[in-house]
Parts: structure tokens; sequence; C-alpha cells
């Protein structure tokens, strides 16, 4: 059965360092979703990517956040300038279009677990 | 922003026993989706509901969107260990955003 795919699983960073986290939606998908979850908190929506742009984003998703497709296969998650609060897992989704509510039934994948010292 | 009330929070319950969680909000939703969390991996998609009023099961697992389209609840029957894990409701409103309740923590003591 297709699934998203994640890397890394896991990824340590320092404070103010870059990270890019990388995803690989399911192949037949056109719309794609990152969200967080801070350890022990509920899952939270940070943005929404159709036809190259960004099609929705919470206010979690400041300028710090920027997303790109660089590739007909991968969907990436840049955090410019790291801080602390930034820690938690961060998931990648996708769903088929966005026609109908069928269609649009996202689909996780496992997650990069993002430590900010 | 929209606000999904989850209950209960956590569930202790002897394996066999049937569960029964659900989720409310005060304002409609278009779609109800159940997903559960395993310990470091991401939602596992349940059960999706579409329609005010549907009843769906996927195998031991039945959840109802409501009438209102404001509550759905989730239930398991037969509970075995491998129900063990984190139950979230989402919903979804014609947008592009899950809302997500803040989840039931269900264990299964054998």
């Amino acid at each position: 059965e297709p699934e998203v795919t994640q890397t890394p699983s896991h990824q340590v960073t320092q404070m103010g360092q870059e990270v890019i986290l990388r995803c690989v939606p399911i192949s037949n998908h056109l719309y794609f979703y990152w969200y967080r979850q801070i350890l022990g908190q509920k899952v939270e929506f940070l943005v929404s990517f159709y036809n190259n742009e960004i099609s929705e984003k919470s206010e979690i998703f400041d300028d710090q956040f920027s997303v790109e497709r660089p590739d007909g296969s991968n969907f990436t998650l840049k955090i410019r300038s790291t801080k602390l609060e930034d820690s938690a897992m961060y998931f990648c989704a996708s769903s088929e279009q966005g026609g109908g509510p069928i269609q649009e039934t996202q689909y996780f994948g496992p997650g990069t677990r993002l430590l900010v010292l | 922003g929209q606000q999904l009330n989850q209950s209960p929070q956590s569930m202790f319950i002897q394996e066999g026993e049937d569960v029964s969680m659900n989720c409310t909000s005060s304002s409609i939703f278009n779609t109800w989706l159940w997903y559960k969390q395993d310990p470091g991996e991401g939602p596992v998609l349940l059960i999706a509901l579409y329609k005010a009023g549907e009843l769906t099961s996927n195998g031991r697992l039945t959840a109802q969107f409501g009438i209102t389209r404001k509550d759905s609840f989730l239930n398991i029957s037969a509970s075995i260990p491998s129900d063990v894990g984190i139950y979230f409701c989402a919903g979804n409103n014609a947008g592009n955003m899950l809302t997500f309740g803040g989840g039931t923590r269900l264990m299964v003591k054998p």
C-alpha cells in the first residue's frame, strides 16, 4: 500500500541552525501538508501546498518556515533559524486532490523528531 | 480558531471490554476523521466520515458523524492489547487544514 515517507527520522540541531525536513508524498497525490506535534500535545496544522504554492498556513508558520517541492517527488520543510520551541515531531501528509471529501482525506508519514539544543 | 474537545483523555480497560470515546466542537465540520497514533509514529487513518448522521464500521471499530456536524464518536468492541495507543479525532471544514482533538490515550490490560 502506498505510504508517505519522511527523512530523517530524528534530527538534533543547535539553536540558530537551519534544518530541512524531507517528505515523499504518495505518488498520485497533489496536496501536501506539514503538521507538528510538541511532545504530549495535539497535532497542529502548519501549512498546505498545492500546485507549487502555499494554499493555507497557520499562525505558527511564520517567516522562519518555508516549504518547497524541489522535484517531482520530494516536499520539504525548512526552518531557517531554529529555536528551542521548535523541538517537536513534524509530520508530512498528502491527499489525492481537493475535489471532494474522500479525495481530501489526508494520509500521514511517520514523522521526523526534531530536537533543538 | 476552531477547537475539538475530545474525551476521555485516557482510559485503562481490561482486554475484551468495549471502548467509547467522543469529540465535540462548537462549530461545524464537513468531514470527521479518526486516527490512531502509536508511540513515535505518525497518525494512521482508521475511519473517515463524510456525511452528517453517517455510521461507518472498520472491523471492530465503529464511528458516527453527528447529525449536527458538531460531534463524533468512536467505539472499539472487544478490545485487544494492540489497540493500545492514542486516538485522535480530526475535523476538516472545506479547506486544507485538519483540526485535531487532544487525543484519548487507551491502555489495555491483558
